[in-house]
């Protein structure tokens, strides 16, 4: 069956522009993440949803950054005002999800971002 | 809090050499631990795990790691390398909220 994906695949923007990231996980998959790999920072986590439980936003980096899941399944990350540190692969994953144990995370592609 | 570290940025081997790739991680809580492959370009995916029970893991491409506990250690190994094995290797440790906390990466190289 089909993967995660992730679109687009590359974004080059502008600094102080908007873009938006777009990830469609597993059909069936109940937790969706959102990581950042950058050359300083290595892979970070960013924001989990879990069903219809109010995301942990507890990685994102600054209120420039935001994301919601509409339906239960497709992801959007936003992020405002683009700024250079921005620049990065961002991964989406989803999993099983559930409570109590550990669902093994499946991850798309990315989408690379650079900000000029 | 949990973390994880790897030793070695970068690690390069020949082809047919032993593959050792290592990881140390701090957990408060009995670990869930993974390893997971990044070719060029591309998502990472599953090499192994460890959840529970026996501590000698194998995964897939002939990878394997064993859970050491009191040396917190989850050392990744494959007895001969291939070629294909060239990527990028992190080690990652699940936290009580299922988020994933990664190494900083070990970059495999292997050379004819």
């Amino acid at each position: 069956g089909a993967g995660v994906s992730q679109s687009p695949s590359n974004k080059v923007t502008e600094k102080g522009k908007d873009v938006e990231l777009r990830c469609d996980p597993i059909s069936g998959h109940t937790a969706l993440y959102w990581y950042r790999q950058s050359l300083g920072q290595g892979l970070e986590f960013l924001i989990y949803f879990q069903g219809n439980s109010a995301p942990d936003k507890s990685g994102l980096p600054s209120d420039r950054f935001s994301a919601e899941r509409t339906g239960g399944s497709v992801s959007t990350l936003t992020i405002q005002r683009t700024q250079q540190e921005d620049s990065a692969v961002y991964l989406c994953a989803s999993s099983l999800g559930g409570q109590g144990h550990y669902n093994e995370q499946f991850f798309g592609p990315g989408t690379r971002l650079t900000v000029l | 809090a949990q973390s994880v570290t790897q030793l070695g940025s970068h690690v390069s081997v020949s082809e047919g050499a032993l593959v050792l790739l290592r990881c140390n991680y701090s957990s408060s809580v009995p670990p869930y631990l993974f390893w997971y492959v990044q070719y060029p370009n591309q998502g990472l995916q599953l090499l192994l795990k460890y959840t529970t029970g026996a501590t000698l893991v194998k995964g897939i491409n002939g990878f394997e790691a064993e859970f050491k506990k009191s040396e917190t250690s989850f050392h990744l190994t494959k007895p001969s390398a291939h070629m294909s094995d060239a990527a990028e290797y992190f080690c990652a440790v699940v936290n009580q909220g299922g988020k994933l906390i990664f190494g900083q990466g070990t970059e495999l190289s292997v050379k004819p």
